[in-house]
C-alpha cells in the first residue's frame, strides 16, 4: 500500500513564524500536492509538483512556497504565518498515467496559527 | 469558478437504506470522476471512480453514475452502515493534467 506521511499531526505556531510542513510518500510517485481544507470551502489546491525541483502553483499560493529536492519528499513553506493560515494541510501523491489518476493522502497536519 | 459542485451539505439516513450523494461540474473537458471518503483527523481515501466512457461503475455497495450531458454524477450506497458516516468529496480529471478539482464535501450521517 502507498503511504504518505505527514511529520507532524498537530502544529501550533505563533502569527510571523516560518512553518515548514514535511510530507514523504514511499511508492515512488512522481506528482505531489499540498491541498488545503477548511469547512465549507472543502479541499484547495495549494501547490503541486510532478518532478523533483520542479512545482506549479495551484488555486491558493499565495503565502505559501514549497520545495522537492529529492522526489520522496514534499515540503510546503508558511513564510510568516497568519491566522488565516489555520486550517488543516493534506499532502497527496500520485503516479503520471493516462488518465484515472488517484490521489493517495496523508493523514494530514491541523495547524493553528496564534 | 466553482468547477465541481456538491450543493448539499449534509445528508442524514437510516442504516439499511440508500444513500445518494450529488455532485455536478460545469467544465466538459473533465473525462474521469472520483469519490474520496474521509473521516476526522484523517486523510480522504479513494472510494471508486469512473471515466466518462462509462455510465456506471460499481464496487460492492457502492455504485456512481455518470450522465455526461447533464453534467452530473452520483454515489449510491446500499445499504448504508453507521461505518460510512463522514464527509465525501466528488473530484474530477481531465487527461494530461496531473490536478484533481475537488467539491466541497458532503457530510453523510447513517442512523442505527
Amino acid at each position: 500500500d502507498v503511504k504518505v506521511t505527514q511529520s507532524s499531526r498537530y502544529l501550533v505556531k505563533r502569527t510571523g513564524e516560518k512553518v515548514f510542513l514535511e510530507c514523504v510518500q514511499d511508492m515512488d510517485h512522481e506528482n505531489m500536492f499540498w491541498y488545503r481544507q477548511d469547512p465549507g470551502l472543502g479541499l484547495r489546491l495549494i501547490y503541486f509538483s510532478y518532478d523533483v525541483k520542479m512545482k506549479e502553483k495551484g488555486d491558493i499560493p499565495e503565502g505559501y512556497s514549497v520545495s522537492r529536492e529529492k522526489k520522496e519528499r514534499f515540503s510546503l513553506i508558511l513564510e510568516s504565518a497568519s491566522t488565516n493560515q489555520t486550517s488543516m494541510y493534506l499532502c497527496a501523491s500520485s503516479s503520471h498515467g493516462t488518465g484515472n489518476e488517484k490521489l493517495f493522502f496523508g493523514s494530514g497536519t491541523q495547524l493553528s496559527v496564534l | 469558478d466553482q468547477q465541481v459542485k456538491q450543493n448539499s451539505p449534509s445528508l442524514s439516513v437510516q442504516e439499511g437504506r440508500i444513500s445518494i450523494l450529488n455532485c455536478d461540474y460545469t467544465n466538459s473537458m473533465f473525462d474521469y470522476f472520483l469519490w474520496y471518503k474521509k473521516y476526522p483527523a484523517e486523510g480522504p481515501t479513494f472510494l471508486i471512480s469512473i471515466s466518462s466512457i462509462k455510465d456506471k461503475n460499481e464496487d460492492g455497495r457502492f455504485t456512481v453514475f455518470l450522465n455526461k450531458s447533464a453534467k452530473h454524477l452520483s454515489l449510491h450506497i446500499v445499504p448504508s452502515q453507521p461505518g460510512d458516516s463522514a464527509v465525501y468529496f466528488c473530484a474530477a480529471g481531465q487527461g494530461g493534467s496531473e490536478k484533481l478539482v475537488f467539491g466541497k464535501g458532503m457530510k453523510l450521517t447513517v442512523n442505527p
